[in-house]
């Protein structure tokens, strides 16, 4: 069973700021937060991660909350390539697991 | 770099038959995943190999899977005898290190289809 629960579907237009968000129930100190992404037909992409700080690489910036039970992944400026479905996990430093949900499929419209 | 090579893209094969898949990880990538994906069970972590080893194949669905990873640059699953409930995509992926750096690079995977 997945570890996280995202929304099913978003929709975001074009030019402006996706906010995806992200529970993490049964989130441990140790365990890292992850954000892959997926386009139709092709393999998951990685785009970011993070332990406690809010990070941010070419890609997104990613908002973890204090308690690390949730995060937010932002694609500042979301263009139609963006459309995908977006899996959000949790995994420990020590662990070499990754378990994807079903992810939110955002759709980027014109 | 060329990225995680997969072959064949698709596979259309009948029930019964030997279906095997292949994967070239990112040369110096460590570790390899294969994973499968279905509409029903999403994607699932079928086998990990760390340093050519396999290290987990609790995910292989049953005898019928085999893995294999004879170098550092190749590895297969092979399905015999295939059925049509096998038909899904199957991704092979790579990384470098273990454990909390999960940077996995996916294949384009292979859809596999099983009449």
């Amino acid at each position: 069973d997945a570890k996280t629960t995202q929304p099913t579907s978003m929709d975001c237009a074009e030019g402006r700021a996706a906010n995806l968000p992200c529970n993490h129930s049964t989130i441990s100190g140790n365990e890292y937060v992850y954000w892959y992404r997926q386009i139709h037909s092709q393999g998951p992409q990685y785009i970011i991660h993070g332990l406690k700080n809010n990070e941010t690489n070419e890609m997104a910036s990613l908002i973890i909350t204090e308690d690390r039970k949730s995060s937010t992944l932002i694609l500042p400026h979301a263009t139609l390539r963006d459309t995908a479905v977006y899996y959000c996990t949790d995994s420990g430093a020590g662990s070499y697991q990754l378990t994807f949900g079903k992810g939110t499929k955002l759709s980027v419209i014109p | 770099d060329a990225g995680v090579i997969q072959s064949p893209r698709h596979e259309v094969t009948e029930m019964g038959q030997e279906v095997t898949l292949r994967c070239k990880p990112i040369s110096g990538h460590n570790s390899l995943f294969w994973y499968r994906q279905t509409m029903m069970r999403g994607l699932e972590l079928l086998i990990y190999f760390n340093n050519n080893v396999p290290i987990d194949d609790s995910g292989m669905p049953e005898d019928r899977f085999s893995a294999k990873m004879p170098n550092a640059s190749f590895s297969t699953l092979k399905i015999q005898p295939s059925e049509p409930r096998d038909s899904a995509v199957y991704f092979c992926a790579s990384s470098l290190g273990t454990g909390g750096r999960k940077k996995l690079f996916f294949g384009s995977g292979t859809q596999l289809s099983v009449l």
